[in-house]
């Protein structure tokens, strides 16, 4: 069965400033997909960043890109410039594709990152 | 462009009471729904899926159970709710028969079961 391991449960980072979310994943599958989602105080999960395996290129969405290292099983998350709206819980989701019958999402744990003015 | 509603949006009820839980997506038609629970600091699990209405499976046995009675229209319900079913409940769509798309999730319901 596939996992999804976020190791840091809160971070914490300066406006403006870098700051990188880590996870790892265990599976066998070599085509799959990964996800960052995005959880505010509203509590509403929005999609931040999608990857697929088989693409060697690093997703990247404005100011989010990821570090995908396949042979590793990890997915770390980088935010440039944070904001004080990037304050959220962070999921690390991996998709394994299911024929066209369904996408099982598995989540990790999540990392609370806090922006600070 | 394609919404998703859930109601109630916070919703407090004693154990052993009956529940009810609406998703409804707009904009798309033949959408993959989704039924999801995240306890308090977890993660989301995975509890019901469709693909069709009718066509419904679970994941996990539990105290709760799904329907899908119209195309866009998901529904979780309970006969009996336990403390255990206390949690925040996440409805989710996605694009029928793209194995590859992504889920897009509704704004929850907080269940307080006391």
């Amino acid at each position: 069965a596939q996992t999804v391991t976020q190791s840091q449960p809160e971070m914490s980072v300066q406006e403006a400033e870098t700051v990188t979310l880590s996870c790892t994943y265990d599976t066998s599958e070599n085509n799959y997909y990964l996800f960052w989602y995005k959880q505010p105080p509203s509590r509403q999960m929005i999609l931040v960043i999608r990857q697929e395996a088989y693409k060697q290129q690093n997703a990247t969405e404005n100011r989010f890109s990821v570090n995908f290292q396949k042979a590793a099983k990890s997915f770390s998350l980088k935010i440039s410039d944070s904001q004080l709206g990037d304050t959220a819980m962070y999921f690390c989701a991996f998709m394994k594709p299911d024929g066209g019958a369904t996408n099982k999402l598995i989540f990790g744990t999540g990392t609370l990152l806090a922006v600070q003015p | 462009s394609q919404t998703i509603h859930q109601w109630p949006a916070t919703l407090v009820q004693p154990v052993g009471s009956p529940l009810s839980l609406e998703c409804t997506v707009e904009g798309t038609s033949n959408p993959n729904l989704y039924w999801y629970r995240q306890a308090a600091g977890r993660g989301l699990q995975l509890l019901f899926y469709s693909i069709g209405i009718d066509q419904i499976s679970s994941e996990v046995p539990q105290n709760l159970s799904a329907s899908r009675p119209q195309d866009r229209q998901f529904i979780l319900s309970s006969k009996k709710l336990l403390l255990s079913d206390s949690g925040f409940y996440l409805c989710a769509w996605s694009f029928r028969g793209r194995s590859t798309d992504t889920q897009y999730f509704g704004p929850g319901t907080r269940l307080t079961v006391l």
